[in-house]
């Protein structure tokens, strides 16, 4: 089976705090992508990152930081510095090889950062 | 600008009746897809498209119909025997399995 499955409903933070949003895939693929999304409330998808199966290095980008660990089928997001705009909803995603592209989401995370 | 374009943003549709939302894009992207998205939880596949006049069904096709006569169009069409069609619709494109997938910014339809 191929599924992502982010535990995290909701999540509630104040300003500036750091905040991990988890996410776990399970895929038998050995070549797949995975994909964070950021969708504010005007309902847009946005694009976030990308990473395939065979690059394990973690990522920064500006606040934003990706932890891919093939061992433990995870590929977390963390916030550091959190701000109000962060406050949207966060999916994780999966493109497994063969089937047309398609991605495989997870329930998202709502992340909500007060002032 | 290109990008993906949806229309209309909001619909309302009576029970009984076929509704078709357009999905229109100017980014040269053979793949086009369609997602629903209910409260509360991820996007589930209705339909996708690698290539001009060929279609595949996702995960949830049932009530649903699609066509793709030109690269640019991917017009979804809700049907009456669709049992919960209230939802967000989003259509997405993509160029390849490597790349990301752009989104438009979707059409809420609630069936009154």
């Amino acid at each position: 089976a191929q599924k992502v499955t982010q535990a995290q409903t909701e999540i509630s933070v104040v300003e500036k705090e750091d905040v991990t949003l988890d996410c776990v895939y399970e895929t038998r693929d050995t070549t797949y992508y995975l994909f964070w999304y950021k969708q504010p409330p005007s309902g847009e998808l946005v694009f976030l990152i990308r990473r395939n199966s065979f690059d394990e290095q973690n990522e920064i980008s500006g606040r934003y930081s990706w932890n891919f660990q093939k061992s433990t089928s995870s590929f977390n997001f963390t916030i550091t510095a959190s701000q109000v705009v962060d406050s949207a909803v966060y999916f994780c995603a999966l493109t497994p090889l063969g089937q047309g592209g398609k991605l495989i989401f997870g329930q998202g995370t709502e992340l909500s950062v007060k002032p | 600008d290109g990008g993906i374009t949806q229309s209309p943003k909001y619909l309302f549709r009576k029970e009984g009746q076929n509704v078709t939302l357009s999905c229109e894009q100017n980014l040269n992207h053979d793949a086009m897809y369609w997602y629903r998205q209910d409260p509360g939880q991820g996007l589930r596949l209705i339909y996708y498209s690698q290539i001009v006049n060929d279609f595949q069904k996702g995960d949830i096709a049932e009530g649903y119909s699609v066509s793709r006569e030109k690269k640019e169009s991917f017009p979804l069409t809700v049907t009456s025997a669709q049992k919960n069609p209230t939802a967000f619709y989003l259509c997405a494109t993509r160029d390849g399995l490597n790349t990301e997938a752009f989104f438009g910014q979707g059409t809420r339809l609630t069936v009154v």
